[in-house]
């Protein structure tokens, strides 16, 4: 079935980094895209960026432009998001999702990598 | 950004009662939405695709309608496994953006 497994939960210090992995399976990896959504607690959900993963392109959120990479490596059939500079306001829920829209018409979300910012 | 704004913010109803959730984009986004509903510690289900198409596998007393700026999630008779937040969620511009959220309880 299709599934994507994401790394485990993070803790960091402020002004560190973080990288996020979600591992692909059940489906032609290089045929969708995928994105990234977080979730800080009691908020709503956040769309960060995506990668195409056939040809790597990617587009990020504004928000998020320079602190923010994703990347994929076709062989693993995964992708990671890399999260830099991080500050308090991080903390939250980080997902991979293969969202619904766009060209693509597949749904499936990981089941998301908490990642705590404290000093 | 387009800006999705969701109503009401939560809802209490009783077992059996239509609940009708609306969601209003910023501009016009076609038919280019979709619902998911999020049960707590876990991740968004996708239940319904360009704002009217039911996901398979999930129950048809979830349905959805709209176009342009102003779509309605409908629940025709709520269950007990139906307590999650609901989200509308827009795919037509970059950033994609979701609406704040609906908690719907049973009273």
């Amino acid at each position: 079935q299709v599934q994507l497994v994401q790394s485990g939960a993070e803790v960091k210090k402020p002004g560190a980094s973080v990288k996020v992995s979600c591992k692909a399976s059940g489906y032609t990896f290089t045929s969708y895209a995928m994105h990234w959504v977080r979730q800080a607690p009691g908020q709503r959900l956040e769309w960060m960026g995506w990668i195409n993963a056939g040809n790597g392109d990617t587009k990020y959120s504004q928000k998020f432009q320079g602190r923010v990479t994703i990347t994929r490596d076709i062989s693993a059939s995964t992708a990671y998001m890399e999260l830099s500079s991080l500050r308090s306001e991080d903390t939250a829920v980080y997902y991979c999702a293969t969202l619904y829209g766009s060209g693509y018409y597949m749904d499936v979300w990981g089941k998301g990598t908490t990642v705590t910012v404290s000093s | 950004d387009i800006q999705m704004t969701q109503s009401p913010s939560s809802l209490s109803a009783s077992v059996g009662d239509r609940v009708i959730i609306t969601c209003q984009a910023s501009q016009d986004i076609r038919n280019y939405l979709n619902w998911y509903q999020q049960k707590a510690g876990k991740a968004p289900n996708l239940l319904i695709y360009d704002a009217s198409n039911l996901e398979t596998g999930v129950p048809s007393r979830f349905s959805g309608s709209g176009s342009g700026t102003d779509f309605t999630l409908t629940i025709s008779s709520l269950q007990p496994e139906d307590i999650a937040t609901y989200y509308c969620q827009q795919y037509d511009n970059l950033p994609r953006t979701f609406g704040q959220g609906t908690r719907v309880d049973i009273k």
